[in-house]
């Protein structure tokens, strides 16, 4: 399968606790993306990467968060001190600018519950 | 006004019927638009891209008119398989993406 990977599918954690998610885009893609997804709304972005740069990083991410994307390729975002409002579907997607006219990709998410 | 606004349904339709919904975004420098398919807790998937006036695709049709700001997709022949939430994505030149809140659709037997 070569589509956009995630890890953990899911994660429980108690509040207060670090936790970090990996993605894996799209071998060809050089745009990365993170959105976090709550029941009953679309997708709000996060953050983006081109290559190993954070070039655009929403007012929502808070200092508690942060992401990494070290070479270029696999990317992590970190959650500290989480709190309950964390709880969301955290969704990462990849895109090409070239021929692809900027479609991005989706992987399945990792779902987050904070206790 | 927000950025993207989509009526979030349900659409609830029979078998075979022709549905459409509307979207319309605020940022009149987006140039490229997008609509995607997201099933029950699922990841969304890529549905049709719309970069001129407008696209077609089997059943479906996307529709563009810049001077309204708005996007509208349509699906003739409804299946029970297109029952799920569509969400309008316009883009601009800029890489921040809003995505809209989606619009859910039901197909009834």
């Amino acid at each position: 399968d070569t589509g956009v990977s995630q890890d953990p599918r899911h994660k429980i954690t108690k509040r207060g606790q670090n936790v970090t998610f990996r993605c894996d885009p799209i071998s060809e893609h050089n745009r990365l993306y993170w959105y976090r997804q709550t029941l009953g709304q679309g997708p709000e972005f996060l953050t983006y990467f081109q290559n190993e740069a954070q070039l655009e990083k929403s007012r929502l991410l808070s200092d508690r968060f942060s992401a990494e994307r070290p070479k270029g390729s696999f990317s992590t975002l970190e959650i500290q001190r989480t709190e309950q409002g964390d709880s969301a579907m955290y969704l990462c997607a990849s895109s090409s600018r070239v021929g692809s006219g900027d479609e991005q990709f989706f992987g399945p998410g990792t779902r987050l519950t904070v206790l | 006004r927000k950025e993207v606004e989509q009526d979030p349904g349900p659409f609830n339709v029979p078998e075979g019927a022709t549905v459409a919904f509307n979207c319309t975004y605020s940022n009149s420098a987006s140039q490229s638009f997008f609509w995607y398919r997201q099933d029950c807790r699922k990841e969304p998937k890529l549905l049709m891209s719309v970069y001129s006036s407008g696209n077609e695709d089997g059943r479906f049709t996307a529709q563009l008119n810049r001077a309204s700001q708005y996007i509208s997709l349509l699906i003739r022949d409804s299946k029970l398989s297109d029952s799920a939430t569509y969400l309008c994505v316009p883009k601009g030149g800029y890489q921040k993406v809003t995505f809209g809140t989606g619009t859910k659709l039901q197909v009834i037997p």
